[in-house]
């Protein structure tokens, strides 16, 4: 089976633009969770969505939003970015539904200068 | 809330000799137990998993786990390590009842030395 799958690999952005990043699951994986990595703050849970709705979200702004289609790719979407967005951002699926072991993507770099 | 610590921001080792990255977890309550691997510009690979039962732990690349429920640790051990285990380790945990959701140690770095 083909891995996560996540694009792009790295993306430089501006301040005050806003970003999309995508997510292809393992197939048959249902749910995809999303996680911020930075020096600073280390990895942190953002969102994971199940059947197309959200189940929960971590302690980020509102700028910060996903949404899950049919096919169970997933996107998540950075408005008005800041310096401090500048992270990786790792996508992970899980074929159960309680989700407890997740397969994670290569992740997506995003620069904000 | 559920938090972990792992002590070692990094630890080195000489090839061929043995390890152990440390692993602590705060909460008693029903968990599950991971210790994923990341090479550098790669996503996180998982290592082992504990769900229930045995408290030992076999994962891939010879590394294994023992889960302490009295001291709350989920220690991850390799007997022998090699040149290609230097990586960035991280614990996570995730409550039973929310398991989707991991919540990450801050890593701990083996840099292995020939």
């Amino acid at each position: 089976k083909a891995g996560v799958t996540q694009t792009p690999r790295y993306l430089i952005k501006t301040r005050g633009q806003q970003v999309t990043l995508s997510c292809s699951p393992i197939s048959g994986h249902r749910s995809v969770s999303w996680y911020q990595q930075t020096p600073g703050q280390g990895l942190q849970f953002l969102f994971e969505y199940f059947s197309e709705t959200q189940r929960n979200k971590g302690n980020f702004p509102g700028r910060f939003s996903g949404r899950q289609f049919s096919n169970s790719r997933s996107e998540m979407n950075v408005s008005t970015l800041e310096l401090g967005d500048s992270a990786l951002y790792l996508c992970a699926s899980s074929p159960q539904r309680k989700g407890y072991e997740q397969y994670f993507g290569p992740g997506t770099r995003l620069t904000v200068t | 809330a559920q938090s972990v610590t792992q002590l070692d921001s990094q630890v080195p080792v000489f090839e061929e000799a043995p390890v152990e990255l440390r692993c602590n977890y705060s909460s008693s309550v029903s968990v599950y137990l991971f210790w994923y691997v990341q090479y550098p510009n790669q996503g996180l690979q998982l290592l082992l998993k504990y769900l229930s039962g045995s408290t030992l732990v076999k994962g891939i690349n010879g590394f294994e786990a023992e889960f302490n429920k009295s001291q709350t640790s989920f220690h991850l051990r390799k007997p022998s390590v090699h040149i290609s285990d230097t990586a960035e380790y991280f614990c996570a945990v995730s409550d039973r009842g929310s398991s989707y959701k991991l919540i990450f140690g801050s890593g701990t770095r083996l840099l292995v030395r020939p």
